[in-house]
C-alpha cells in the first residue's frame, strides 16, 4: 500500500506563512489534494490537482508537489486557518489520505 | 445546493453489519461525472477512505477493508449505501458520505458525517 507522510503539528504566527508537507514515494508522478477540517465539522478540499483551488478557496492556499515532497502552503496566516490538513492521492483506484497535521496559528 | 445525509444505527453490536445510507438530494445520483463514496474517522484520529462507486454500479474498495464492505446505489431513490460486517470496537467513528469529482478527482461535497459506535 502507498503511504503518505504529514507532520503532526506545524505553528505559524499571525500573518505569516506556513507550510505543511505531505511525503510519499515519487509523490510527484501523482495527484496531490489537500483537504482543511475544521474542530467538529466535514472535511473541505482546499488544493486538487497538486496547485488548483476551488472555487471559494483563497488565493493565500497553494500547492507544488514535486518528487518525493508536496507542499501546501497558507500565506498570511490568519486565526481562521486553524484547522488539521490531510493530503490525498489514488493509488490503484483507491484513495489515500496521510495521517493528518494540526496548524496551529500563534 | 448539493446535499449529502448519512443515516443509519448509531450504535451496532460487534460482530454485527454496520449499515449507512447516505441520501443525495439538490443533484442527480445518476452523473456520468461522480463516483459516491464513503470515508470515516475514529475520534481523534485522522481520515481513511473506504470505498466509492459509480451509479453505472462500478466500485472501488480500501484493500485492507474490501473482503468485508459493500456499496451499493439506488439510482430510483437517489441514494447509495455502505455495508461492513463483522466490525470491532475498533471500527467505531464517524463515518462521512462524500462525492468525487472525476474532473480532478477530488472529493468535493461531504456529509455532515454520522457517528456509529460499536459496542455490545
Amino acid at each position: 500500500s502507498y503511504d503518505l507522510t504529514q507532520p503532526v503539528s506545524v505553528s505559524v504566527a499571525l500573518g505569516q506563512t506556513a507550510r505543511i508537507t505531505c511525503g510519499g514515494n515519487n509523490i510527484g508522478s501523482k495527484n496531490v489534494q489537500w483537504y482543511q477540517q475544521k474542530s467538529g465539522q466535514a472535511p473541505v478540499v482546499v488544493i486538487y490537482r497538486d496547485y488548483n483551488r476551488p472555487s471559494g478557496i483563497p488565493e493565500r492556499f497553494s500547492g507544488f508537489n514535486s518528487e518525493n515532497t508536496a507542499t501546501l502552503t497558507i500565506s498570511r496566516a490568519q486565526v481562521g486557518d486553524e484547522a488539521d490538513y490531510y493530503c490525498q492521492v489514488w493509488d490503484s483506484s483507491a484513495a489515500v489520505f496521510g495521517g493528518g497535521t494540526k496548524l496551529t496559528v500563534l | 445546493q448539493l446535499q449529502l445525509q448519512e443515516a443509519g444505527p448509531e450504535l451496532v453490536k460487534p460482530s454485527e453489519t454496520l449499515s449507512l445510507t447516505c441520501t443525495v438530494s439538490g443533484g442527480s445520483i445518476s452523473s456520468s461525472d461522480y463516483y459516491w463514496g464513503w470515508v470515516r474517522q475514529p475520534p481523534g484520529k485522522g481520515l481513511e477512505w473506504i470505498g466509492n462507486i459509480h451509479y453505472s454500479g462500478r466500485t472501488n474498495y480500501n484493500p485492507s477493508l474490501k473482503s468485508r464492505v459493500t456499496i451499493s446505489v439506488d439510482t430510483s431513490k437517489n441514494h447509495f449505501s455502505l455495508n461492513l460486517s463483522s466490525v470491532t470496537a475498533a471500527e467505531t467513528a464517524v463515518y462521512y458520505c462524500a462525492r468525487t469529482y472525476i474532473n480532478g478527482w477530488y472529493l468535493e461535497s461531504w456529509g455532515q458525517g454520522s457517528l456509529v459506535t460499536v459496542s455490545s
